[in-house]
């Protein structure tokens, strides 16, 4: 069974830190590794997928890092923003080809 | 234009009701999916359709069926509702049924069984 386990469960930051959480999972089989932001009322929107040990992935002020071999990933925010206020989802897709979810990192960013 | 649009957003019903759930996708996709949000918040899948092909069906009572009349759409059908059926259903889709490949979601149905 595969087990995505995301830390912390909640963040609470002022405007203009820079934060990090953090995904871990099962080194062995790995196939590749998503986010998702998750705003409140919305839909999940994907954020990255990373396949490769090493990778990492930037978009805007939020970038990731990967490390397959010790089953980590990190989402680091860089001076966040209220807008950032969102639940934090990484996932990966098991042998069966399903995704499977962690609990999600839920950040609060206040002005 | 949305990309992945379920209707409806709401859905109150009683016990006993059947009740269907619509998601259509205008991203040309050829993979969708129907995920529900479980009391602890986690996204489980419960079903994946490859060009119409059912190729994910996780263990859900069979009072769910979906069903891809095109690769467009994908509805899903609840018989027989059940005060545990009540969650938040999503719809997604990718390019592909390729494990690398970004899930694209719907806004969500929120079903409340009553």
């Amino acid at each position: 069974i595969l087990n995505v386990e995301q830390s912390p469960q909640s963040l609470h930051v002022q405007e203009g830190d820079s934060t990090n959480f953090t995904c871990s999972f099962p080194s062995s089989n790995f196939y590749a590794l998503h986010w998702y932001r998750w705003e409140t009322a919305k839909s999940p929107e994907a954020l990255f997928v990373m396949t490769l040990n090493g990778d990492e992935k930037k978009k805007g002020r939020i970038s990731a890092t990967l490390n397959t071999k010790e089953g980590y990933s990190y989402l680091y925010i860089k001076g966040s923003q209220p807008e950032d206020s969102a639940t934090y989802l990484c996932a990966l897709p098991n042998q069966g080809g399903k995704l499977i979810f962690g609990q999600g990192t839920e950040l609060s960013v206040k002005p | 234009d949305t990309a992945v649009s379920q209707t409806p957003k709401y859905l109150v019903t009683q016990m006993g009701n059947d009740k269907s759930i619509k998601c259509e996708q205008n991203l040309g996709h050829d993979t969708m999916y129907w995920y529900k949000q479980d009391s602890k918040k986690f996204l489980k899948i419960m079903f994946s359709y490859n060009n119409k092909e059912l190729i994910i069906n996780e263990t859900v009572p069979n009072r769910f069926s979906p069903k891809s009349p095109d690769k467009a759409h994908l509805n899903l059908h609840i018989n027989s509702l059940e005060l545990g059926d009540s969650a938040v259903y999503f719809c997604a889709s990718s390019q592909g049924a390729d494990r690398a490949r970004k899930l694209f979601f719907g806004s969500g149905t929120q079903l409340s069984v009553l």
